[in-house]
């Protein structure tokens, strides 16, 4: 099956830092999807990429398709932006998800 | 965006005791839904898919008699499991797609479950 790689792992900034995490995926998708984690457990929808830049307040996303890439861009980062970061793909039109591992972001004060 | 709400969003049960987890698409109808899974500090799994009016489809490695799901109406998925046991304890999470093609994902809260 497709195989999601994010990077890094972990990731503590102070506020006010910006930053970019990346994910790698092995094949062509139909969806790629990135999702910030809540300390409750709750998924926010960030961006829906399958390609192309799309733009929302201080977070960006970048999917280059050809390339296998997306990169999330977090600028000026909060204390609230603290949690972990999914990247989930969709292959194949069956909707299901894959998912990378994550990245845990610590934004200090 | 698409709401999807899940009950309960805790769980404590007893060794051999089932639970029911329900979800819900409050805002449109989802003919799929899907069922995932989350150990503490990684990643979800994809667990099965919920088909409204007919079977759920398991992915591989998941007991179809452990974890039941029903689908029976256009806006509720439920996901009960049977004769629970520790190592059942974890955050379940579900999910569905609003109709209209993009295929985008929206997740509800989660139900943490803890088996004694």
């Amino acid at each position: 099956g497709i195989q999601v790689e994010q990077s890094p792992p972990d990731l503590i900034l102070q506020e006010g830092a910006n930053s970019t995490l990346r994910c790698n995926f092995s094949d062509s998708v139909n969806n790629l999807q990135w999702f910030h984690q809540n300390p409750w457990g709750q998924l926010i929808n960030l961006f829906y990429i399958p390609s192309g830049t799309k733009q929302n307040g201080r977070l960006s996303a970048t999917t280059v398709a050809t390339e296998r890439y997306s990169l999330l861009y977090i600028s000026s980062s909060q204390t609230t932006d603290s949690g972990v970061y999914f990247c989930a793909v969709e292959q194949g039109g069956s909707e299901k998800l894959v998912f990378g591992k994550g990245t845990k972001l610590t934004v200090n004060p | 965006g698409a709401v999807v709400s899940q009950h309960p969003s805790r769980v404590i049960c007893k060794s051999g005791t089932s639970v029911k987890i329900e979800c819900r698409s409050l805002d449109f109808q989802a003919t799929t839904m899907f069922w995932y899974r989350q150990f503490p500090k990684k990643s979800l799994m994809l667990m099965a898919t919920s088909n409204e009016g007919s079977k759920a489809t398991y992915e591989q490695g998941v007991e179809k008699d452990k974890f039941l799901i029903n689908h029976a109406s256009l806006t509720l998925s439920t996901l009960t499991v049977t004769s629970a046991h520790p190592e059942d304890s974890s955050f379940y999470i579900c999910s569905a797609s609003p109709p209209g093609g993009s295929y985008e994902q929206y997740f509800g809260p989660g139900t943490r479950l803890t088996v004694t």
